[in-house]
């Protein structure tokens, strides 16, 4: 296993832009997961794939999130119209099978920094 | 809704003493528990888990961490501290009603003194 990665692990950008990140999961993880880090907290859960499908997403996730994994893949999140406090670490995970005891295997995350 | 508490922000151990992270949690119905770690400006990683079975759980790096239904508690520990242990700890459950989404407590760094 190659691990999960993200792409880019940094990015700062000026308040009112768009910014997409990409996770690519461990091969053949069908569940993927979004999660969003901010310094001091835990991770906070945004929404998470079983394959292709987006099954659930979190109030957390304004009009201004999306995410997509159009083949089942990697996935890709994307920030519309950045405010100062989407600032933060979002990181993505990954898991093998659907089941409330299987581990998710992080990726290192992206920081992004809006300014 | 289901929580994790985790006592203490930070905590700090000198080189060699043990270890003791504390991790409460709410659950209705039996959860099953992790204890990730993080290092600096990396990922978190998996350091044990409790699914069923032995409530006495094994992990990596030497921590372990134990299962008391009676406490609501999960509580993570190593006999000796040392300077690679320096970090960021996580407890985090899921349970039925957390349909597959990871609770997570708000974290506890580990500092360790030389």
């Amino acid at each position: 296993d190659t691990g999960v990665s993200q792409d880019p692990r940094h990015k700062i950008t000026k308040r009112g832009q768009n910014v997409t990140f990409r996770c690519d999961p461990i091969s053949e993880h069908n569940r993927l997961y979004w999660y969003r880090q901010t310094l001091g907290q835990g991770p906070e859960f945004l929404t998470y794939f079983q394959n292709e499908a987006q099954l659930e997403k979190s109030r957390l996730l304004s009009d201004r999130f999306s995410a997509e994994r159009p083949k089942g893949s990697f996935s890709t999140l994307e920030i519309q119209r950045t405010e100062q406090g989407d600032s933060a670490m979002y990181l993505c995970a990954s898991s093998p099978r659907t089941g409330l005891q299987e581990t998710q295997y992080f990726g290192p995350g992206t920081r992004l920094l809006v300014l | 809704a289901q929580s994790v508490t985790q006592l203490g922000s930070h905590v700090s151990v000198s080189e060699g003493a043990l270890v003791l992270l504390r991790c409460n949690y709410s659950s209705s119905v039996p959860p099953y528990l992790f204890w990730y770690v993080q290092y600096p400006n990396q990922g978190l990683q998996l350091l044990l888990k409790y699914t069923t079975g032995a409530t006495l759980v094994k992990g990596i790096n030497g921590f372990e961490a134990e299962f008391k239904k009676s406490e609501t508690s999960f509580h993570l520990t190593k006999p000796s501290a040392h300077m690679s242990d320096a970090a960021e700890y996580f407890c985090a459950v899921s349970d039925l009603g957390s349909n597959y989404q990871l609770i997570w407590g708000a974290g506890t760094k580990l500092i360790i003194k030389p």
